[in-house]
């Protein structure tokens, strides 16, 4: 089926750095979602973004909506051992009806 | 609020057996389930779309006769994976579309499954 394309891949950083990760997708989404998925668990939402343009913090997350619909960017602010995990984008067509379609993931990891 | 459940959380059993995968919304209504798969380092696939009181939506490749849904409930939905072979092994996530609040999408904490 179809994916995103999610970048980077994986990452290593020190505690207190900030990260960025992003995702692009060739078609256009009416509903960019960030997860994040610890170990043995399903995703959990971080951020939803709704609109083109739009940029929306949770905490020391941030992300927006790429104004061509087709892109969308999460940035953690100030990292904790905590933000270790998998962090997946998904996009979504057409109405709040429209299935999700998953990146392939960013691996987060944090040293002390 | 907004909690789905998964039962069993895990599950081995021998090749040639049938498994049954619950998810259940335990604080809201849900008319649309969805069951993914994912295999180990990989992304989420949706595998099918569950409506409460219809057939389910299998998405392409998806054999409808060996992953069985029903969605009897507006709060339940299992995913019976018929005559499981060692390829079926995955972590089976479903997620629950709030009757209410139709944008989000919640999901259960996943059910791995080892078919030996």
């Amino acid at each position: 089926g179809q994916q995103l394309n999610q970048s980077p891949q994986s990452m290593f950083i020190q505690e207190g750095e900030d990260v960025s990760m992003n995702c692009t997708s060739s078609s256009i989404f009416n509903t960019w979602l960030w997860y994040k998925q610890d170990p043995g668990e399903g995703p959990v939402l971080l951020i939803a973004l709704y609109k083109a343009g739009e940029l929306t913090s949770n905490g020391r997350l941030t992300a927006q909506f790429g104004i061509t619909r087709k892109d969308s960017f999460l940035n953690i602010s100030a990292s904790i051992p905590s933000d270790v995990g998998i962090y997946f984008c998904a996009g979504q067509h057409g109405g709040s009806q429209g299935n999700l379609i998953f990146g392939k993931g960013t691996k987060l990891s944090v040293k002390p | 609020g907004a909690v789905v459940s998964q039962h069993p959380s895990w599950v081995i059993c021998k090749s040639g057996t049938s498994v049954k995968i619950e998810c259940r919304s335990l604080d809201f209504q849900a008319t649309t389930m969805f069951w993914y798969r994912q295999f180990p380092k990989q992304s989420l696939m949706l595998m099918a779309t569950s409506n409460e009181g219809s057939k389910a939506t299998y998405e392409q490749g998806v054999e409808k006769d060996k992953f069985l849904i029903n969605h009897a409930s507006l709060t339940l939905s299992t995913l019976t994976v018929t005559s499981a072979h060692p390829e079926d092994s995955s972590f089976y996530i479903c997620s629950a579309r709030d009757r209410d609040y139709w944008n989000e999408q919640f999901f259960g904490p996943g059910t791995r499954l080892t078919v030996l």
